[in-house]
């Protein structure tokens, strides 16, 4: 049910980008990405909906190919606010589940 | 604005003891949610209600009880307490729950079982 997320890690330098990657193995409706720094909770960036419309963060960007049953979230000029580790979620009915995660250092 | 909250911050128990999490919103959401959070790992859905006097389990509801008498508060019950229950737990809470609503985070309870 857990949505596989890769890579597991990547480091960045400034002004680099990066994507992330989330599958699942269950129909999707939407896809929910999340930011969380160390020692902190999570903190909502986007939501992709099924047929295209996205809401949330005007500085990152993603897709959601239904069909793949996939989303990337695309990261651009990474600053190095952007650390922390990104998580995708999707909905199975009421419950929610997120994915593995993916940590992300973006280093001077 | 006050959002989500949940008390206490930090918390250390010993085994076979319980404890009850406390969880706020002020926010008028209806879902309300409960996760933990092991060292290192994903967040795992333990309960979660989509009202006031409805719940259910999620992913790894063992160990663990649950209430929703008023929209406002979740409380999380601990009852004997594991070692293997040591965790960060997080309440969350979403509008109407629907699958195109953000949920919104409290800042964490850091337990420990000794």
């Amino acid at each position: 049910q857990q949505p596989v997320q890769s890579p597991q890690a990547v480091i960045l330098r400034e002004g680099e980008d990066a994507v992330i990657n989330c599958s699942s193995s269950k129909a999707l409706y939407s896809v929910h990405w999340y930011r969380q720094k160390h020692g902190e909770a999570p903190v909502f960036l986007m939501i992709l909906l099924k047929g295209g419309e996205q809401k949330g963060h005007e500085k990152i960007s993603a897709s959601f190919n239904e069909k793949k049953q996939q989303s990337s979230l695309y990261l651009t000029a990474s600053q190095l606010s952007y650390s922390g580790t990104y998580f995708c979620g999707t909905h199975t009915g009421n419950q929610f589940y997120f994915g593995t995660g993916t940590s992300l250092t973006v280093i001077p | 604005n006050a959002g989500v909250t949940q008390t206490p911050k930090f918390r250390i128990l010993k085994i076979g003891q319980s404890m009850t999490l406390q969880c706020a919103q002020d926010m008028n959401h209806n879902y309300m949610y409960w996760y933990r959070q092991d060292p290192g790992m994903g967040l795992k859905l333990i309960y979660y209600s989509v009202g006031a006097g409805i719940t259910d389990k999620g992913e790894v509801p063992n160990g663990y009880n649950v209430s929703r008498s008023t929209t406002e508060d979740f409380p999380l019950r601990l009852e004997l307490a594991a070692p293997s229950q040591t965790s960060v737990y997080f309440c969350a809470s979403s509008y109407f729950g629907g699958q195109d609503q953000p949920q919104h985070f409290g800042d964490g309870t850091r337990l420990s079982i000794l």
